[in-house]
């Protein structure tokens, strides 16, 4: 089993949507997480922490299930430069999960 | 500008030439990674330090790599004898170490190598 695993997408949704997506993790210690956006040929940017059960960011939300061993990451109110790729990583892991590409559309 | 600084930004090599890249991490940051990202894939993990000790490096690195960081400050990646493989981008990242629960990196805008 990946240490990280996302599903790829893409996940295509109008704006205005609201849109999640899981990552599951293999390491129960894990006790950090971080969501970071990666836009097309730039550099990943960090997005969200989560060093509890979860976190809010004004239309993003992360919350953690430690029982099933997976982090989400909620979108509402999709905008269009919300398409990005989403990557997820433990903060005790060194690899990142391969991203799930959102496209948002008119 | 304090973020992590990657030089150069783009490197186009013929095959079989020598390559090296640095990477500048923010200054208060004793950890630093190095990761390799090609198109539509995650970013993928190669080396990491903390301060002048390499305290991992992936099994699927090739010994044509390898990674520095004499002075626990800045960093630096050789490619020897490069493939068209090597081709992507290269990221480094780095994080401070504080405590016992892993705090988030940040990453420079990578160096994207071409191997013709």
């Amino acid at each position: 089993r990946k240490e990280v695993e996302q599903d790829p997408g893409p996940f295509n949704v109008p704006e205005g949507a609201t849109v999640a997506f899981n990552c599951t993790y293999s390491n129960s210690a894990s006790q950090s997480f971080f969501w970071y956006r990666q836009d097309c040929r730039k550099e990943p940017k960090l997005l969200m922490s989560v060093y509890s059960s979860g976190n809010e960011d004004g239309r993003f939300t992360a919350q953690l299930n430690r029982a099933s061993q997976y982090i989400s990451l909620l979108i509402r109110d999709s905008k269009l430069s919300d398409s990005a790729t989403y990557l997820c990583k433990a903060g005790n892991m060194l690899t990142f999960g391969g991203g799930t590409r959102l496209m948002v559309k008119p | 500008d304090t973020g992590v600084s990657q030089n150069p930004r783009h490197k186009i090599t013929k095959r079989g030439q020598n390559v090296t890249f640095r990477c500048d991490p923010i200054s208060e940051h004793n950890r630093l990674y190095w990761y390799r990202q090609t198109l539509g894939q995650g970013p993928e993990f190669l080396t990491y330090f903390q301060n002048e000790a390499q305290l991992e490096k992936s099994r699927l690195l090739s010994d044509r790599f390898s990674a520095e960081r004499p002075k626990g400050s800045f960093s630096t990646l050789e490619i020897q004898r490069t493939e068209q493989g090597d081709s992507a981008m290269y990221l480094c990242a780095s994080s401070p170490k504080t405590g016992v629960i892993d705090t988030e990196a940040f990453f420079g805008q990578g160096t994207r190598l071409t191997v013709v």
